[in-house]
C-alpha cells in the first residue's frame, strides 16, 4: 500500500514570511502524481498545486510552489510571502498509474497558522 | 471551472433513521465520483469510488449495506446512510473528477450529527 507523512502536525509562520511542508511518500510505482491541498476553516478542499512524477521541473502557483525530490520520496511545500488567507489544515495527496489515479492517498495534515 | 456541490451542508438526524447526501459536478461531467469520510482534526478516508452506472467500489472495512452510493448520471452522486446510529456522526465529503484529468475536485461536505 502506498503511504504518505507529514511529520508536521502543526506549524506558525508570521505573515510575509516563508514557510515549508513537508511531505514523504513510499511507492514503488513510476507513474503517479502528487498533490497538495488546503483546507480552511470551512472545510472545503482546495487544490493549491500538484506535479506529475515524470516531471523534473518543479510546479509553481503564484506563492506556492515545490520542491519534489524524487529520489528520496519527498514533497515538500513552500509558501512565500504568508498571509493570513493561508491559515488552514494542508494535505498532501499520491494517487499512481494503478488506480487509474483515482484512488488518493491523504497524509494526517499539517495545521498551518499566520499569525499577524 | 470544476465546482462541485452538496447537500446539505448540515443534517441532524434521529438514531435509527436514513439520511441522504447528494453531490453534484455543477460545470462538468464526473465519470468519477468518490465519497469520503472525516473524523474531527483527521485525515481524508476515502469509502467508496464510484463510476456512472456501474456499482460502486467500496474500501475494505465500509458496509456496502449501510452507505449506500449511487451514481444514477455523470453529474450526480448520491451516499445514503441508513439506520444511522451516533457512532455515524462525521464530516463526508465527496470528490468528482473527468477522463481528461487525475485531478480531484471536492464538494464543500456535509456535517452529519446523528443523536
Amino acid at each position: 500500500a502506498q503511504t504518505v507523512t507529514q511529520s508536521q502536525p502543526e506549524m506558525s509562520v508570521q505573515e510575509a514570511e516563508t514557510v515549508t511542508l513537508s511531505c514523504t511518500y513510499d511507492t514503488s510505482e513510476s507513474n503517479y502524481y502528487l498533490f497538495w491541498y488546503k483546507q480552511p476553516p470551512s472545510r472545503q478542499m482546495i487544490l493549491v498545486i500538484h506535479q506529475e512524477a515524470y516531471k523534473q521541473q518543479n510546479a509553481t502557483e503564484n506563492r506556492f510552489s515545490v520542491n519534489f525530490q524524487k529520489a528520496a520520496k519527498s514533497f515538500s511545500l513552500k509558501i512565500s510571502d504568508s498571509q493570513l488567507g493561508d491559515t488552514a489544515m494542508y494535505f498532501c495527496a499520491f494517487t499512481s498509474r494503478k488506480y487509474n489515479f483515482n484512488k488518493f492517498y491523504f497524509g494526517s495534515g499539517t495545521k498551518l497558522n499566520v499569525k499577524p | 471551472g470544476a465546482v462541485v456541490s452538496q447537500h446539505p451542508s448540515r443534517v441532524i438526524c434521529k438514531s435509527g433513521t436514513s439520511v441522504k447526501i447528494e453531490c453534484r459536478s455543477l460545470d462538468f461531467q464526473a465519470t468519477t465520483m468518490f465519497w469520503y469520510r472525516q473524523f474531527p482534526k483527521k485525515s481524508l478516508m476515502l469509502m467508496a469510488t464510484s463510476n456512472e452506472g456501474s456499482k460502486a467500489t467500496y474500501e475494505q472495512g465500509v458496509e456496502k449495506d449501510k452507505f449506500l452510493i449511487n451514481h444514477a448520471s455523470l453529474t450526480l452522486s448520491t451516499l445514503t446512510v441508513t439506520s444511522a446510529h451516533p457512532e455515524d456522526s462525521s464530516f463526508y465529503i465527496c470528490s468528482a473528477s473527468h477522463g481528461s484529468t487525475d485531478t480531484q475536485y471536492f464538494g464543500p461536505g456535509t456535517r452529519l450529527t446523528v443523536l
